[in-house]
């Protein structure tokens, strides 16, 4: 039982590139969302996905996009990367209801920007 | 919106028992949770307070006072693998995302 996986787990992307960050769980959770973290802080959440097909802007969305097409799947592209987006990402799922407070992260990707 | 008060530090010695705080403003509420991070590792699930009082994990504790926008994690018998940075989270009303604090990093000392 894989979890949550994220791929790549480093990258690193000159100012102007593209990329996409594919993240995949086993667990047949409803909600999944992207969150980046950098040094000394906390995570913020970068947008989430409450079901196939849906996705929804969380606290810092700029920059990002993201698509569910498959429930187990869920990508987040950056379309013309910034230094200012150089962090560890962390990608997560979870149950519905009280359940959505019990995240299960993946290993994280860390992304440098030059 | 969502903001979340912890201390930035604490430091234990090991055996010890230490609490670390969390106070949060949310424009609606869905449970009070706490996650472990070590350096370069990803933040695991400790606990979760949907209603007041104390949960109790273990050698780990979570107390929540919705009625005073408060909630502590308490860790008894350190070790010195509780070395690690810990974070609250707050979940939304609608139930479907969680708002972290800026985490608090415990480093135990022999």
């Amino acid at each position: 039982n894989a979890g949550v996986t994220q791929t790549p787990k480093f990258r690193v992307l000159k100012t102007g590139q593209s990329m996409t960050l594919l993240c995949a769980q086993d667990m047949n959770h409803e909600y999944m969302y992207w969150y980046r973290q950098d040094p000394g802080m906390g995570l913020r959440l970068i947008h989430y996905s409450v079901g196939e097909g849906t996705t929804a802007k969380g606290e810092v969305p700029d920059g990002y996009n993201v698509s569910r097409l498959k429930k187990q799947n869920f990508l987040l592209g950056l379309e013309s990367a910034a230094p200012s987006q150089t962090s560890v990402y962390f990608c997560a799922s979870s149950k519905v209801g009280s359940g959505a407070n019990v995240l299960t992260f993946g290993a994280g990707s860390r992304l440098t920007v030059l | 919106g969502q903001s979340l008060e912890q201390p930035s530090e604490v430091t234990a010695v090991e055996g010890a028992i230490v609490q670390i705080n969390c106070t949060y403003q949310t424009s609606g509420f869905y449970g009070l949770s706490w996650y472990q991070q070590h350096d370069g590792g990803a933040p695991t699930f400790l606990s979760y307070n949907a209603l007041d009082g104390l949960e109790e994990t273990g050698r780990f504790s979570s107390f929540l006072s919705r009625s005073d926008s408060y909630g502590y994690l308490l860790l008894q018998e350190l070790q010195m693998k509780d070395s690690a940075s810990y974070f609250c989270a707050v979940g939304n009303n609608a139930g479907n995302m969680l708002t972290f604090g800026g985490g608090t990093r415990l480093m135990v000392k022999p």
